[in-house]
């Protein structure tokens, strides 16, 4: 299985940029990147998907470089909202098994 | 539309006794997960459950857990004769069709055994 890695956790104040960076050293081919958020007391939630370069949307961006090793997930503006703790997972679509593991994850904490 | 529902949403047990959590994933989902989440940890893999295809159970942590899905659509995750370790949120999600397609996640079961 693909493996991930991710700091522990992250602080932050609002309106500032926030980057965390997954590394996934054994991704394979046919590997997608994948990022929730969840909150307290929620299940998580769907954040951004990738395979290479660039994706954005209302939320993110992520930021794929070309040997795909690592991903940097981009929060730009962040607010005390953005609390949470935001997992990486690396799967292949095909298959759908290796995306089944979300990790410990990274707990960002947003100071006013 | 409705998402991922899950029942109840907490359940307080002794040791010993049998649970039944239930999952009712977003119409026209064919898969279904099952997760645990322990306090201030990930989450664990338990079961996945896609189309009609045998359950990929590889997560379950012991004999003591199974889950079913009946008629493609609402699932029961069982725990019999519950542990104190067994105390945890239990996360259910479903997506469309492959498993890296988006997850959607209900809010949880908060399991408590005494």
């Amino acid at each position: 299985l693909a493996k991930t890695t991710q700091p522990i956790s992250m602080d932050s104040y609002e309106g500032q940029e926030v980057n965390i960076t997954c590394s996934h050293n054994n991704i394979a081919t046919n590997d997608y990147i994948t990022w929730y958020q969840q909150f307290p007391s929620q299940g998580p939630r769907f954040i951004i998907q990738g395979y290479k370069t660039k994706v954005t949307n209302e939320v993110a961006s992520l930021f794929i470089p070309a040997d795909r090793k690592s991903s940097t997930l981009s929060l730009p503006r962040v607010s005390l909202s953005d609390t949470a703790v935001y997992y990486c997972l690396v799967g292949d679509r095909q298959t759908g098994r290796r995306a089944l593991t979300f990790g410990s994850g990274t707990r960002l904490q947003v100071q006013p | 539309g409705a998402g991922v529902s899950q029942s109840p949403s907490n359940k307080v047990t002794e040791k010993g006794k049998d649970v039944e959590l239930r999952c009712d994933p977003i119409s026209g989902h064919t898969a279904l997960y099952w997760y645990r989440q322990s306090l201030g940890q990930g989450l664990e893999f338990l079961i996945y459950f896609q189309g009609n295809s045998a359950p990929d159970k590889s997560g379950l942590p012991s004999d003591r857990f199974s889950a079913e899905r009946t008629g493609g659509s609402v699932s029961t995750l069982t725990i019999q004769r519950t542990q104190q370790e067994d105390s945890a949120v239990y996360l259910c999600a479903s997506s469309l069709e492959r498993g890296t397609d988006t997850q959607y996640f209900g809010p949880g079961t908060r399991l408590t055994v005494l």
